[in-house]
This record gives C-alpha cells, structure tokens and sequence, in this order.
C-alpha cells in the first residue's frame, strides 16, 4: 500500500458526461501528479500540483482540469467524455524535492469507461 | 526530451529461471531511473529506483543498475517465482519547467511466470 489513495476505483459513463476523480495524497507529500494509462499512449504525465497551486501541464485536454484543495487532496475534471478518454488515470505524490531524486507514490487508478 | 525503450513483451519464463528486462534511455542531464510494477488489476508500485551513476537498485530480489555509459537500466532477478507475473515500466525523471520532475515511462514488459 503506497498511501495515495483513489475514488472511485471504477466509473462507466456515457460519451458528452461530466465526471470528477479524488486523489488523497500520502501523508507529509505536497505534491500530487495526475497520470493517464491508455491503450495506444501508454502511460502519460498530464498536470502537477504542489501545495495547492498548479505548477505543470503535459499532454493535457483542455476538456480536463484539475485541482488540489487545502487539505491536499486533488481532484481531476474530465468533461464532455469520449470514447477515447476510457483510460486508467493515476495519481502520484511525491515529498516535492526540487531535483531528479523525488520518488513520486501512486494510487491504484481510477478505471474510466466512456459508452 | 527525456525518453524510455522497453524491450517487447510478453517475457515468458518457468518458476526459477533466469529474469532480464531490457531498458536503455536518452536523457539530458542526470535522471533518476526507476522500475515500477503493475500487478493484475491493480496500480504502480514503485519497485526499484537508482539516482546515479553505478547505483544498483534492488528490492524483493530483483536489481537494476545505472549504467550512464551504455544508457541502461536492465531489471534482473535471479529465480523468478509465478507471483511475479506482471507488468514491468522503467521511467526516468525529466525536469519540468517548476524544477520538479515528471516521470515518463517507457511502454512496459509483461511477464508471464509459469509453474
């Protein structure tokens, strides 16, 4: 058990649908990573929080975003669903020190299924 | 950028033989590298991890060692049991601009371990 937590673990959905997904961040980790797994993208990074700001943005839609509350968790906002958004989405914390050395932690996923 | 290549799976293997994953990656700088593992139906668990150059990694009997002059990173193990069927990703570190890091990982092994 990393100590990052995930809800739900499975969602099914229709295509146009609004969905949120909830990370809770190991204890002390200020930092929380949101990762997609898809079939043909393989596992990409798509946006970093770090104490309640955003800090970085990867392969992200704009149809998705984020947010990491006082209490450090986080929350990820994918909207108008398509198809091709079925994916398993990881979140990952880390301590958040600066430099290559941090150790990012990850949930179990959330498995996204858009009909 | 940064980037991460696996060797084509599946692995398949008898209990007690012999585990090489092959991974080499191009990077900027000095990345941290990572071996993270996916178990059926569950999330990334972080399974090794080197920050220099000539670090080993190991954990549960498997090991990694950096290897920056040929750009390596092979997970061993030396007898490998059925439970540890699984997905296998190697990941780097890349900086992103707020001088954290993001992971990106290469396209994972699968391992088939049979009795």
């Amino acid at each position: 058990d990393s100590g990052v937590t995930q809800t739900p673990k499975h969602l099914i959905t229709a295509t146009g649908q609004r969905v949120t997904l909830r990370c809770s961040p190991r204890s002390g980790d200020l930092s929380v990573y949101w990762y997609q797994q898809s079939l043909d993208q393989g596992l990409q990074f798509l946006i970093q929080y770090y104490n309640g700001e955003e800090r970085a943005k990867g392969n992200i839609l704009e149809r998705f975003s984020a947010q990491q509350f006082p209490d450090l968790h986080s929350e990820l906002n994918l909207s108008s669903l398509e198809l091709g958004d079925s994916a398993l989405y990881f979140c990952a914390s880390s301590v958040a020190l600066a430099g290559p050395t941090d150790t990012q932690y990850f949930g179990p996923g959330t498995r996204l299924t858009v009909l | 950028g940064n980037s991460v290549t696996q060797m084509e799976g599946p692995v398949t293997l008898s209990e007690e033989a012999f585990l090489t994953i092959n991974c080499t990656y191009t990077a900027t700088g000095y990345p941290s590298l990572f071996w993270y593992v996916q178990y059926p139906g569950e999330g990334l668990q972080l399974l090794l991890k080197a920050t220099k150059a000539d670090d080993k990694g190991s954990n549960k009997g498997f090991e990694a060692t950096y290897r920056k002059e040929t750009t390596s990173f092979h997970l061993e193990k030396g007898s490998v049991q059925v439970s540890d069927s699984a997905v296998y990703f190697c990941a780097l570190s890349d900086p992103l601009n707020t001088g954290f890091q993001k992971l990106v990982f290469g396209t994972g092994t699968r391992l088939l371990v049979s009795p």
